[in-house]
């Protein structure tokens, strides 16, 4: 099967400036999740949708975060505006029901100057 | 408060056998989960337990015991490649999953 895509796969931008990333999940997972990795920690959940709607969004900061999973396929995560500490791996991984754990996508490098 | 310790980091050399060790606070219990993430990419998963006792899987093994809060993760004949960082995740009782930072595994030849 097809893993989960992500893309852009690296992403520089300034600081105020505006950023989307995208992620396709595996073909029939329903649980998706966008995770912030920065270097040296462990992923930090930001939301985990359940088909289009919301499960968790309790660690996304709603100020300048946004998710949508509208049909309850592909989603986007965008950032507006970027801030320095926002330099991170955004991960997407998604779930399904007859799995045992999360499938991952390549991650999306960010890079706020 | 939920919390998952791991070491930072270990040093082990090429043939050798490391355990690297995980202890978890959550609430509530569903299933302990052990990623291995190269550097650069994304997280792959290892091994899965939910029940006590240790779950084998070529050189990597899996260890659980509810109890105590507390599972490891044994490599056995050590290549190279296992250079990487292993990370421990819980599933709490909302099915989320709680992430350590990770154990960075060093491996001299």
């Amino acid at each position: 099967e097809a893993g989960v895509a992500q893309s852009p796969r690296y992403k520089i931008i300034e600081k105020r400036q505006s950023v989307a990333f995208w992620c396709n999940p595996i073909s029939g997972h329903a649980t998706l999740y966008w995770y912030q990795q920065i270097l040296g920690q462990g992923p930090k959940l930001l939301i985990q949708f359940q088909n289009n709607g919301v499960v968790d969004d309790s660690q996304l900061p709603k100020d300048r975060f946004s998710a949508e999973r509208l049909k309850g396929v592909d989603s986007t995560l965008k950032i507006q505006p970027a801030k320095l500490e926002d330099s991170a791996v955004y991960l997407c991984a998604s779930w399904g029901e007859t799995n045992t754990e999360a499938f991952f996508g390549q991650g999306t490098r960010l890079t706020v100057v | 408060g939920q919390n998952i310790d791991q070491p930072t980091e270990m040093t082990a050399t090429e043939g050798a056998i490391v355990q690297i060790n995980c202890t978890y606070q959550t609430s509530g219990f569903n299933g302990l989960f052990w990623y291995q993430q190269h550097a650069g990419e994304a997280p792959t998963f290892l091994s899965y337990n939910v029940l006590d006792g240790l779950e084998e899987k070529g050189r990597f093994s899996s260890f659980l015991s509810r109890s105590k809060g507390y599972s490891y993760l044994l490599l056995k004949e050590l290549q190279m490649k296992d250079s990487a960082s292993y990370l421990c995740a819980v599933r709490d009782s909302n099915y989320q999953l709680i992430w350590g930072a990770g154990t960075k595994l060093i491996i001299k030849p």
